[in-house]
């Protein structure tokens, strides 16, 4: 069983629809979770990252960790056409020194016209 | 300004042939690191420096694979007599400081290899 577990989709929503993207993991000993946009061809890039569990907003996008159930969650209002991607999970088990990222699957969003 | 670079963007290589893939990180990035990306799958870890320390190997799949980064700067993957396990995107990331709490990696396009 992997630590990360994520819906590899993909998930198609019309364009302004509310999407909502979730994780779970099976280790307690994460604490500091992030959210990443691929492109196709691209590299990640970072869109958000969150410390402990609550809600953190940034414009139309809201992460949101529950640590007691081991489930975290992205949300984009107003979906766009530009959102289409794959959006990756991440989280790391400590804040100091190194700890490796672990990577969640991958889900695939596609937002139509 | 620029980020990360790597090349060859593609490489097709032949069973037990040896591969090298580059990174060129952002100027001035202490933290550098290595991901393998199979097809419909997340990075996975493979290792990470910390100026031309290698501090952590332990995702590298074999003693086939082999990392470095002499200067601080550049560093190169090598896969020695690839297997067709080997092919994936190869990741590489780059970060400003060594450790931290907001320690953003910025991820270069990938090298896709394709073992034959």
């Amino acid at each position: 069983q992997k630590e990360v577990e994520q819906d590899p989709g993909p998930l198609s929503v019309p364009e302004g629809a509310i999407v909502s993207l979730n994780c779970t993991y099976s280790n307690s000993a994460f604490q500091y979770f992030m959210w990443y946009r691929q492109y196709s061809r691209k590299g990640p890039e970072l869109l958000m990252y969150t410390y402990s569990s609550g809600n953190k907003e940034d414009g139309r996008f809201t992460a949101q960790v529950d640590k007691s159930s081991k489930y975290i969650s992205l949300f984009i209002r107003d979906s766009q056409p530009s959102d289409s991607a794959t959006y990756l999970c991440a989280m790391r088990k400590g804040l100091t020194g190194f700890q490796k990222l672990v990577f969640g699957t991958g889900t695939r969003l596609l937002v139509s016209p | 300004g620029a980020g990360v670079s790597q090349s060859p963007r593609y490489k097709v290589a032949k069973r037990g042939q040896d591969v090298a893939l580059r990174c060129d990180p952002i100027s001035g990035h202490v933290s550098l690191f290595w991901y393998q990306q199979a097809l419909g799958q997340g990075p996975e870890f493979l290792t990470y420096f910390q100026n031309e320390a290698q501090l952590d190997k332990s995702g590298l799949p074999s003693d086939r694979f082999f990392a470095e980064r002499p200067e601080g700067s550049v560093s190169t993957l090598k896969i020695q007599r690839t297997q067709q396990e080997d092919s994936a995107v190869y990741l590489c990331a780059s970060s400003p400081r060594t450790s931290g709490d907001t320690d953003t990696q910025y991820f270069g396009p990938g090298t896709r290899l394709t073992v034959l």
